[in-house]
């Protein structure tokens, strides 16, 4: 089944505690994203690859890193996480060319 | 800056009846992408809206797009309660080539179809 899967989908962390949430996609897709939603504020970009070793930052990277090693896997790190990144991060992929995005079921995080 | 703006933020329909959904962006765009959200649930694609004066339809939803104006507008015939859920547009700023990659997202409408 073509879908994209982020591991863990809860985590309750702790103010300073580095953090990694997995992202892989088996669609072969060159295009990935990660996304926060808040309440309020729709989903906003947090950073994204058009391929392997080729990422840039979205409208709100302070805060996060990630890396784009292999094709299907796009791991978003919290170095160290605070409050204010407690939200629901979605990641997603895509063909390149403008086509449509594939979100994954979210990962709920909440920092202490 | 890319602004991508929704209205009404808020919808509340009775089943049978017709709406639309608004969606204003700021800036050149050649794509225009509408989501549905269920609550508690990730984002569902509905349409990719790829130049000016397209059209696509799927059930009862309807989406347009105006490249001139910078609008989208997402119409809704017959409400039925099973709409009821966040719908999203979302904007690519530019056209073509790394423009791609950057997706900024309006802050979504809330529809609750009512019996």
């Amino acid at each position: 089944e073509a879908q994209v899967t982020q591991n863990p989908r809860y985590l309750i962390t702790v103010t300073g505690k580095k953090l990694t949430v997995t992202c892989s996609q088996n669609m072969n897709h060159e295009y990935m994203s990660w996304y926060r939603q808040d309440p309020g504020l729709g989903l906003r970009q947090i950073y994204y690859s058009m391929n392997v070793e080729v990422t840039d930052k979205g409208d709100v990277p302070e805060g996060y890193k990630v890396s784009r090693k292999e094709k299907r896997n796009f791991p978003l790190i919290l170095e160290s996480p605070s409050p204010n990144q407690t939200s629901l991060y979605f990641c997603a992929s895509s063909r390149a060319g403008g086509n449509e995005q594939f979100f994954g079921p979210g990962t709920r995080l909440t920092v202490l | 800056e890319l602004k991508v703006e929704q209205n009404p933020l808020f919808l509340s329909m009775q089943e049978g009846k017709n709406y639309t959904i608004y969606c204003n962006y700021s800036t050149t765009s050649d794509r225009l992408y509408w989501y549905r959200q269920d609550p508690g649930k990730s984002l569902e694609s509905l349409f990719v809206l790829l130049s000016n004066g397209a059209v696509k339809q799927e059930g009862r939803l309807m989406a347009s797009l105006d490249t001139k104006a910078r609008l989208s507008t997402l119409h809704i015939t017959a409400a039925v309660h099973d709409l009821s859920a966040t719908y999203f547009c979302a904007v690519i700023k530019g056209a073509g080539g790394t423009s791609y990659g950057k997706l900024t997202f309006g802050q979504g409408t809330i529809l609750t179809v009512h019996p």
